[in-house]
């Protein structure tokens, strides 16, 4: 059993729609990161979310961290083909390293 | 700065054969990871190192070995190649074990 649960673990989709990805965990964390991971490359931070109920938006992507910094999730408006990749988040419990999800990955057909 | 450098990019191993992958990075981060990645899944963490001289296992060490004798580098030794051990290998360094991870192009192993 995975410190952090992703759902789904495969999505595809069709250009144009919208998504939303969960990262969920019985745990507390000090903060959570979000991570894109294209195919054949290593993943890229997205973003760090830090405070219970924080919104952040990065273009269509926008990211939400529960109120009690348990959970977190992804949400992506009018995907683009581009958007295709794996999605990791990533959490620091108090005192410990960053912690990874098993991810989920997106693929978004033209 | 070229970030976080692996070599090779790609090799195919016989069972038994015995092989160290490179890493580097460039960004005077005290935090250094080795990760494997299976097909389709996340990251595995193998082992990490918070500083020049220390390592620690993670999540799935067995059958590999590290050493961290400058803060630049982290190699990854494997002696006894298996199947098991085909995947994606992954370096990243960090300046914090909560800051931001920063990812090596990966090296792909194929054991045969």
């Amino acid at each position: 059993t995975q410190l952090l649960e992703q759902s789904p673990q495969f999505l595809s989709i069709q250009e144009g729609e919208n998504l939303t990805v969960y990262c969920n965990s019985s745990s507390v964390f000090s903060s959570l990161q979000w991570y894109r991971q294209e195919p054949g490359e290593g993943p890229v931070l997205l973003v760090t979310v830090v405070t219970g109920g924080e919104v952040k938006k990065l273009k269509r992507l926008t990211f939400q961290f529960g109120d009690a910094r348990k959970d977190s999730s992804l949400h992506i408006t009018a995907a683009q083909p581009g958007d295709t990749g794996l999605y990791l988040c990533a959490g620091a419990l108090a005192g410990n390293m960053l912690t990874f999800g098993g991810g989920t990955r997106l693929m978004v057909k033209p | 700065n070229a970030g976080v450098t692996q070599t090779p990019k790609f090799r195919i191993l016989k069972i038994g054969q015995s092989m160290t992958l490179q890493c580097t990075q460039d960004m005077n981060h005290n935090y250094m990871y080795w990760y494997r990645q299976d097909p389709g899944m996340g990251l595995k963490l193998i082992y990490y190192s918070v500083g020049a001289g220390i390592t620690d296992k993670g999540e799935v060490p067995n059958g590999y070995n590290v050493s961290r004798s400058t803060t630049e580098d982290f190699p990854l030794r494997l002696e006894l190649a298996a199947p098991s051990q085909t995947s994606v290998y992954f370096c990243a360094s960090s300046y914090s074990e909560k800051e931001t991870q920063y990812f090596g192009p990966g090296t792909r192993l194929l054991v045969l």
